[in-house]
């Protein structure tokens, strides 16, 4: 079955960096843009950005312009996703999330992975 | 940016009941809008696409409507399993936003 595994919990310093992996199964990696989404703790969803895990070419929300970057390693079907210049508001779960439609860019969202949670504190 | 607007933000109802959650979006979006629900401590999970289209899986109760910038997700007859947090979530252009959440709580 179609299933993404992130990497586990992580806990950081402000000013770090953390990079997040995304591990894809059941499909051709390929084929299907991944898009990451964070969800701060009792708050909604915010969409970060998308990747196509063929060509390599991602798309950024605004907000998080020159602080992230989304890239892959298709010989191991994974995507990954490392933010920088970490702050206490930072503080969330990541998810990723597998464009439902093939290179579609329509910004249906599944499946999903279990999640990663990142925290930044000093 | 499209801003999504949820409401209620929370909703009280019974094991039966017919629920209606509403989704506003701040300029006209078309059908280009999508509906998930979350569990706690869950990622969340694709209900309805397209407005009204049922994901494949998810029980007939859950229905869709709208278009524009009007949107509705309706639950027929509430069950155990449905209690929980729905998103809609607009993919008519980037950046995606997403409402900020109907909690469906049990009366």
């Amino acid at each position: 079955q179609v299933q993404l595994v992130q990497s586990g919990a992580e806990v950081k310093k402000p000013g770090a960096s953390v990079k997040v992996s995304c591990k894809a199964s059941g499909y051709t990696f390929t084929s299907y843009d991944i898009n990451w989404v964070r969800q701060a703790t009792g708050q909604g969803l915010e969409w970060m950005g998308w990747m196509n895990p063929n060509s390599g070419n991602t798309g950024y929300a605004q907000k998080f312009q020159g602080r992230v970057t989304m890239t892959r390693n298709t010989s191991i079907s994974t995507a990954y996703m490392e933010l920088s210049s970490l702050r206490s508001e930072d503080t969330a779960v990541y998810y990723c999330a597998r464009e439902n439609i093939p290179h579609s860019g329509y910004g249906l969202f599944d499946p999903w992975g279990q999640g990663t949670l990142v925290t930044v504190s000093s | 940016d499209i801003q999504m607007t949820q409401s209620p933000s929370s909703l009280s109802a019974s094991v039966g009941d017919r629920v209606t959650i509403t989704c506003r979006a701040s300029q006209s979006i078309s059908s280009y809008l999508n509906w998930y629900q979350q569990k706690p401590g869950k990622a969340p999970k694709l209900l309805i696409y397209a407005a009204s289209s049922l994901q494949s899986g998810v029980p007939s109760r859950f229905s869709g409507s709208g278009s524009g910038t009007d949107f509705t997700l309706t639950i027929s007859s509430l069950q155990p399993e449905d209690f929980a947090t729905y998103y809609c979530q607009q993919s008519y252009s980037t950046p995606r936003t997403f409402g900020q959440g109907t909690r469906l709580e049990i009366k």
